[in-house]
């Protein structure tokens, strides 16, 4: 079956500490995405790539990393520079117009221990 | 500035009553429009979609209306069922990015 992957499902932080989130998908989609989800808010973009080797900020990247080396793989790294990281994240994926929305995966709870 | 946004954040029905979910958009640019449903601890799901030249569109159980004179998008549930308690949000296309709504919590009382 075709999908997006996200893990660790659960993931906790210590103060100071960089973590990284993985997001794979076998859609063979062009374009990936990551957003942040807290209680209360709309999605909010962290990162975009439209094609490998090629990202962009979204509206709130500050204090987060991306690569994309592989089409498959797009994995977000929480920085120590991340003052609020606890939230929900979500990875997603689409054609490279984004036609007929977006496929997301199951999300990552990130906890600040 | 653009936004998407809803009338309700929570929205309590009877089981086997429709349900009525209402967006708000402020761009009038936007030509496509999704539904997502949202479940506790899970991912958003695609629901249905429709797109600026069509005022209407139906799927199973559901329905979405599209007002482009008000800027208005309506997401019907017909005989909501306890399996359809979720968070449900809109999400408007412009140009190459999607703009996500806030979302209504629906609470399917038995």
């Amino acid at each position: 079956d075709g999908g997006i992957t996200q893990s660790p499902k659960y993931l906790f932080r210590k103060e100071g500490q960089n973590v990284t989130l993985s997001c794979e998908q076998n859609l063979n989609h062009d374009a990936m995405y990551w957003y942040r989800q807290d209680p209360g808010q709309g999605l909010r973009l962290i990162y975009y790539s439209q094609i490998v080797n090629d990202f962009q900020k979204g509206d709130i990247a500050e204090g987060y990393s991306v690569s994309r080396e592989k089409k498959e793989s797009f994995p977000l790294t929480v920085t120590s520079a991340q003052k609020n990281p606890t939230a929900f994240y979500l990875c997603a994926s689409s054609s490279a117009t984004g036609n007929y929305g977006y496929t997301f995966g199951s999300g990552t709870r990130l906890t600040v221990v | 500035g653009e936004s998407v946004g809803l009338h309700l954040p929570t929205l309590s029905v009877q089981e086997g009553d429709n349900s009525i979910i209402n967006c708000a958009y402020s761009n009038s640019a936007s030509d496509y429009f999704i539904w997502y449903k949202q479940e506790s601890g899970k991912g958003p799901q695609f629901i249905i979609d429709i797109r600026s030249n069509m005022d209407k569109r139906q799927g199973q159980r559901v329905t979405v209306l599209l007002n482009k004179t008000v800027k208005h998008l309506s997401l019907q549930i017909a005989a909501t069922q306890p399996g359809d308690s979720a968070v449900y949000f809109c999400a408007e296309k412009t140009a190459y990015k999607y703009i996500f709504g806030t979302g209504t919590r629906l609470k399917v009382l038995a």
